[in-house]
């Protein structure tokens, strides 16, 4: 029964570069959030989407960043043109039904060089 | 006032002393509460849900009130494994889009000391 998978765990672009972050949810979860964390912060959440929809992008910059989650595959976190400040944990956590606990993957560690 | 507040210390205790942590919550409508545990670099873990009359896990002992809205986390016997982050979250509200809203506490730093 495997748990939240993210891929890759770390991941170095040069600034310009676009990066994609990619998490699969545990089985028969079809909820996802995504969340970042600076270092030594606390965890900021950027959005949270079901299958095909994006339900509340509140915490995501308004350019370069964008997600998805498709009808197949795993949900897709995309930042264009990198720059410095990018550089961060970015967790994704995925949920069975409303109220229950949040299940978090190991995270992809971005550096922007 | 921020939506979910905790102290971030650190505390630093000594293997086998008692710590407790509390979290307050500023929407009264939340209906589901937890505990995680954050090592450093690491993913955030579930340590436990919050219920309503309190509930112990070995020597964790997590408690709600309403009344107050704060949540709190009791840690006995300290062990040195036991040094991490503790986050506080909490699920909100009963409407559509609150029911998916999990708000996180920026974490309160425990260091356990031999």
């Amino acid at each position: 029964n495997a748990g939240v998978m993210q891929n890759p765990r770390h991941l170095v672009r040069r600034r310009g570069q676009e990066a994609r972050l990619r998490c699969s949810p545990m089985k028969g979860h079809s909820h996802v959030y995504w969340y970042r964390q600076l270092p030594e912060e606390g965890l900021k959440f950027m959005v949270y989407l079901q299958k095909e929809n994006i339900i509340d992008e509140s915490g995501m910059p308004k350019e370069r960043f964008s997600a998805e989650f498709p009808k197949e595959g795993p949900s897709i976190l995309r930042i264009q043109q990198v720059v410095r400040g990018d550089s961060a944990a970015y967790f994704c956590a995925s949920l069975g039904q409303s109220g229950s606990p949040l299940h978090f993957g190991n995270g992809t560690r971005l550096t922007v060089t | 006032r921020k939506e979910v507040e905790q102290d971030p210390g650190p505390f630093n205790v000594p293997e086998g002393a008692t710590v407790a942590f509390n979290c307050t919550y500023s929407n009264s409508a939340s209906q589901s509460f937890f505990w995680y545990r954050q090592d450093c670099r690491k993913e955030p873990k579930l340590l436990m849900s919050v219920y309503s009359s309190g509930n112990e896990d070995g020597r964790f002992t997590a408690q709600l009130n309403r009344a107050s809205q704060y949540i709190s986390l009791l840690i006995r016997d300290s062990k040195l494994s036991d040094s991490a982050t503790y986050l506080c979250v909490v699920n909100g509200g009963p409407s559509d889009s609150g029911t998916y809203k999990y708000i996180f506490g920026t974490g309160t730093r425990l260091k356990v000391l031999a």
